[in-house]
């Protein structure tokens, strides 16, 4: 049974240093990894989605690595702002049809 | 990319009555899915939901609870039925995007029941 990890559960940080979250999983016979974010009491919103044959991928401050052998991925946030202030999830796509594995997430706090 | 609207966004209900929450999507999917987030927990998929049949559901997860319709390829809806303050959750749909690779959520549906 595919389980995902988040390490760290919860990170504060001051206003432009970078972030740096984790995420493993159990089984690497993933279709794709995906990273969304979460504002209190809200959907989810889509980062960065890196398919299983990539080892990266990269949107403005944003950079995902992906090593599937070893089970891992790493968001990366760069020069990080107030406004990155969320919650963030990594979930694995286990089958064809879309399933998502998710992780528990890392609360991620920005302070000016 | 797909766009997801979600209704109703939240909701108070009293125990023992039943929600229905609504999903669109702007294209036609052939799968949806449903996703329950507890307080302080992540997402829990409850179950696939394909157009012209009946939907599959997770382990820990009956369709006399949450049932759901797919009446076509675009609308979606799940019902949480005889509601128990244990239901308290955010609710949400979800569709692949072209291509079948990455997922879309609506904007969930807060549910409280008192």
């Amino acid at each position: 049974k595919q389980e995902v990890t988040q390490i760290p559960a919860a990170l504060s940080v001051p206003e432009g240093e970078n972030l740096v979250l984790n995420c493993s999983f159990t089984d690497s016979a993933i279709y794709n990894l995906q990273w969304f974010r979460q504002d209190p009491g809200k959907g989810l919103t889509s980062l960065l989605l890196i398919q299983s044959s990539q080892r990266e991928q990269t949107s403005g401050r944003l950079n995902a690595s992906l090593d599937k052998s070893s089970g891992r991925s790493t968001l990366y946030i760069a020069a990080s702002q107030p406004g990155d202030s969320a919650t963030y999830l990594c979930a694995v796509k286990t089958d064809s049809w879309g399933k998502l594995q998710f992780g528990a997430g890392t609360q991620v706090v920005v302070t000016p | 990319s797909a766009v997801i609207s979600q209704k109703p966004s939240r909701d108070i209900c009293q125990r023992g009555t039943s929600l229905t929450i609504q999903c669109q999507v702007d294209s036609q999917v052939t799968m949806m899915f449903w996703y329950r987030q507890q307080p302080g927990q992540s997402l829990t998929l409850i179950a696939t939901a394909n157009q012209g049949s009946e939907a599959t559901y997770e382990s820990g997860f009956v369709i006399d609870k949450f049932p759901i319709s797919r009446p076509n390829l675009t609308f979606s809806t799940l019902t949480v039925s005889n509601m128990s303050p244990e239901d308290s959750s955010i609710y949400l749909c979800s569709a692949p995007g072209m291509r079948n690779t990455e997922a879309f959520f609506g904007q969930g549906t807060r549910l409280t029941v008192v």
